[in-house]
């Protein structure tokens, strides 16, 4: 199969401890999409990257938390210090980056912050 | 700024009936529009995609979707619902500039047997 993956599928995590969530985009695809969705909520934007550089950070990406994609591969997005309100599913996506492409979604990263 | 909005947060059907979900769109440029469909603890699957060529647009699973300009809408609908099609409906509106997705708050569909 070559759809997104990420890495891990759940994560459970004490308030205060640091996180790291992998995701791996289909081979091709140059742009990277990181959105955050919280229960009962569609998905929101967090980041996005064209091959390895971050072209835009929302406003709900604090300063606790970083994205990188090294070599335009796989990314990675860090949080530091959890929080309960950090506590969501982390959905990654990639696209072929040519206007209006289809966005494919991995299967997310449920986070759960105790 | 772009945005989408879903009418109707739960939607409930018996299985075979019409189904209907809504959702009407803002853009001040012509929009791209889509309709995704995320079953539990799953990530988000297309359905179909509106990118101003022919304004009904038939997805997977028989779904289709009609841009209507006039009434800024794009309702997703399905002419006999099949238990398998419970599940949470995202509309949403690519960025202009940069294809990020601006979601609905979604809508879940319940089918009755």
């Amino acid at each position: 199969d070559t759809g997104v993956s990420q890495d891990p599928r759940h994560k459970i995590t004490k308030r205060g401890q640091n996180v790291t969530f992998r995701c791996d985009p289909i081979s091709e695809h140059n742009r990277l999409y990181w959105y955050r969705q919280t229960l009962g909520q569609g998905p929101e934007f967090l980041t996005y990257f064209q091959n390895e550089a971050q072209l835009e950070k929302s406003r709900l990406l604090s300063d606790r938390f970083s994205a990188e994609r090294p070599k335009g591969s796989f990314s990675t997005l860090e949080i530091q210090r959890t929080e309960q309100g950090d506590s969501a599913m982390y959905l990654c996506a990639s696209s072929l980056g040519r206007t209006r492409n289809e966005q494919f979604f991995g299967p997310g990263t449920r986070l759960t912050v105790l | 700024a772009q945005s989408v909005t879903q009418l109707g947060s739960h939607v409930s059907v018996s299985e075979g009936a019409l189904v209907l979900l809504r959702c009407n769109y803002s853009s001040s440029v012509p929009p791209y529009l889509f309709w995704y469909v995320q079953y539990p603890n799953q990530g988000l699957q297309l359905l179909l995609k509106y990118t101003s060529a022919a304004t009904l647009v038939k997805g997977i699973n028989g779904f289709e979707a009609e841009f209507k300009k006039s009434e800024t809408s794009f309702h997703l609908t399905k002419p006999s619902a099949h238990m398998s099609d419970a599940a949470e409906y995202f509309c949403a509106v690519s960025d202009h500039n940069t294809d990020k997705l601006i979601f609905g708050t979604g809508t879940r569909l319940q089918v009755f047997p």
